[in-house]
């Protein structure tokens, strides 16, 4: 258990749908971060939100829209995806964006997209 | 950002010490060694950081040479349940906070 918890752990979507991933942080961090995970391929930083704000985008397709509501929510939204945005999708956080902080990860959204 | 190299795979015994090394040529003077550990369909869990010389925790150790060019991170006594992938990352102190995994490290301890 690492203070962040994603919902739903699985979703299976077709391209014409709108769905939302959700992360909650516990730790009282002010950074959070989207990752995606393909299979047999390294972890790829989608979007950094440092106290709220969005501070990067790692030339992420619009069909991924990050929200960042409070320093302890953040959601991806999503629609009319493609199969190949079939992933496990990553949450973490850290206590802000800077210096080498560590990151604590939550458990992934294993997304299908048929 | 410095571009890490370490072994694709290992496999190890169950009590054995495992080394896992690392090859970071260009760091900076301000870049952090960090290792994250990854099972399977979970996320990655931090594991231990250092700068120099040579830092241990309750789960592992980090030996860094003077030069900073390598690093290794030592498990002593594995369990089959240290099992996973292990990543070497050299994170800007500085930074937006960007960690760039590479492929890791897929460990197998064996009874």
């Amino acid at each position: 258990e690492t203070g962040v918890t994603q919902t739903p752990r699985h979703l299976v979507m077709g391209m014409t749908n709108k769905k939302s991933l959700k992360c909650e942080q516990h730790l009282g961090h002010n950074a959070m971060y989207w990752y995606k995970q393909s299979a047999k391929k390294p972890l790829e930083l989608m979007f950094v939100y440092n106290f709220k704000e969005q501070t990067e985008n790692n030339s992420v397709p619009s069909r991924f829209s990050p929200e960042c509501p409070n320093s302890s929510h953040l959601f991806l939204h999503l629609h009319t995806l493609q199969p190949e945005d079939s992933a496990l999708y990553l949450c973490a956080s850290s206590q802000d964006s800077g210096r080498a902080k560590t990151q604590y990860f939550g458990p992934g959204t294993r997304l299908l997209v048929l | 950002l410095a571009k890490t190299t370490q072994p694709i795979s290992m496999d190890s015994y169950e009590g054995q010490e495992v080394n896992i090394t690392c090859s970071h040529n260009n760091i900076a003077t301000n870049d952090y060694i960090t290792w994250y550990q990854q099972f399977p369909s979970q996320g990655p869990r931090f594991i231990i950081q250092g700068y120099k010389t040579k830092v241990t925790n309750e789960v592992a150790s980090l030996f860094i040479p003077a030069d900073r060019k390598s690093s290794t991170l030592s498990l002593p006594r594995v369990s089959l349940s240290d099992t996973a992938v292990y990543y070497c990352l050299v994170v800007l102190s500085g930074n937006t906070g960007k960690l760039i995994f590479g492929q890791g490290t897929t460990l197998q301890v064996k009874p």
